[in-house]
C-alpha cells in the first residue's frame, strides 16, 4: 500500500532555514506528482507546492514563492522541501501528497511533521 | 484566483441525523471537486473525488453532489467516527496547483 513519511521538522528560528523530506513506498514514484499541504495550528489546510514526476515543473503558494523549493530523487523516492528565511507565520504541519493525475485530487497524504518558527 | 467557501463553519448534529456541507467556487469551476474528511492529529483521506465519486473504502453514507460553483457533500446517517472536518479542494486557476475550502467541522449535538 502506498506509504509517505515525512522528516524534518522541528523548531528554528526566523530568517532560518529548514529542509524537509518525505519518502515515498508502495507505488511508482517517478510515475507521480507530488505536493505539500500544510496546517497552522487549529487553521485549515493551505496548498504549498507541487513537482511534476520528472522534476521538470514546479509551482507554488504565493506566500512561499520565493523561499521555498521543492525537489525530488526519484532514484531515493524521495520528496523535499527546502525552506529558506522562515517565518512564524510558515508554522504548520507540513503533509506531502501524492497527486491523482486523473482526478486533480490528492489521493494518499502522510501523517506529517510539524515545523515550529519561533525565537 | 478560484475562492472555495464552506458553510456552515460549525454543524451541530447528533447521531443519525442527516449532514448536508456545501462548498461554494468564486467562480465556475470544473466538476473536478473532492472532499476529504479530516480527524484531530491525523492527515486528511480522500472521501469524493470528480463531485460524486467516492473514493475506495467509503462508505455509502457519504455521497456528493452539484455543479457550476454550487457542490455539496451529504451523509445521510451519522456515525459516531464522522463527527471531523471536512474540507473541499479545487485545482487553481494553473494547471497543478490546488485550493481548498476553509472546512466544515461537524460536531456532535
Amino acid at each position: 500500500q502506498v506509504q509517505l513519511v515525512e522528516s524534518g521538522g522541528g523548531v528554528v528560528q526566523p530568517g532560518r532555514s529548514l529542509r524537509l523530506s518525505c519518502v515515498a513506498s508502495g507505488f511508482i514514484f517517478s510515475s507521480y506528482d507530488m505536493h505539500w499541504v500544510r496546517q497552522a495550528p487549529g487553521k485549515g489546510l493551505e496548498w504549498v507546492a507541487v513537482i511534476s514526476n520528472d522534476g521538470s515543473n514546479k509551482y507554488y503558494s504565493d506566500s512561499v514563492k520565493g523561499r521555498f523549493t521543492i525537489s525530488r530523487d526519484n532514484s531515493k523516492n524521495t520528496l523535499h522541501l527546502q525552506m529558506n528565511n522562515l517565518r512564524a507565520e510558515d508554522t504548520a504541519v507540513y503533509f506531502c501528497a501524492k497527486d491523482d493525475p486523473g482526478w486533480e485530487v490528492l489521493s494518499d497524504w502522510g501523517q506529517g511533521t510539524l515545523v515550529t518558527v519561533s525565537s | 484566483e478560484i475562492v472555495l467557501t464552506q458553510s456552515p463553519a460549525t454543524l451541530s448534529l447528533s447521531p443519525g441525523e442527516r449532514a448536508t456541507l456545501s462548498c461554494r467556487a468564486s467562480q465556475t469551476i470544473s466538476n473536478y471537486l473532492a472532499w476529504y474528511q479530516q480527524k484531530p492529529g491525523q492527515a486528511p483521506r480522500l472521501l469524493i473525488y470528480a463531485t460524486s465519486n467516492r473514493a475506495t473504502g467509503i462508505p455509502g453514507r457519504f455521497s456528493g453532489s452539484g455543479s457550476g460553483t454550487d457542490f455539496t457533500l451529504t451523509i445521510s446517517s451519522l456515525e459516531p467516527e464522522d463527527f471531523a472536518v471536512y474540507y473541499c479542494q479545487q485545482r487553481t486557476s494553473w494547471p497543478s496547483g490546488r485550493t481548498f475550502g476553509q472546512g466544515t467541522k461537524v460536531e456532535i449535538k
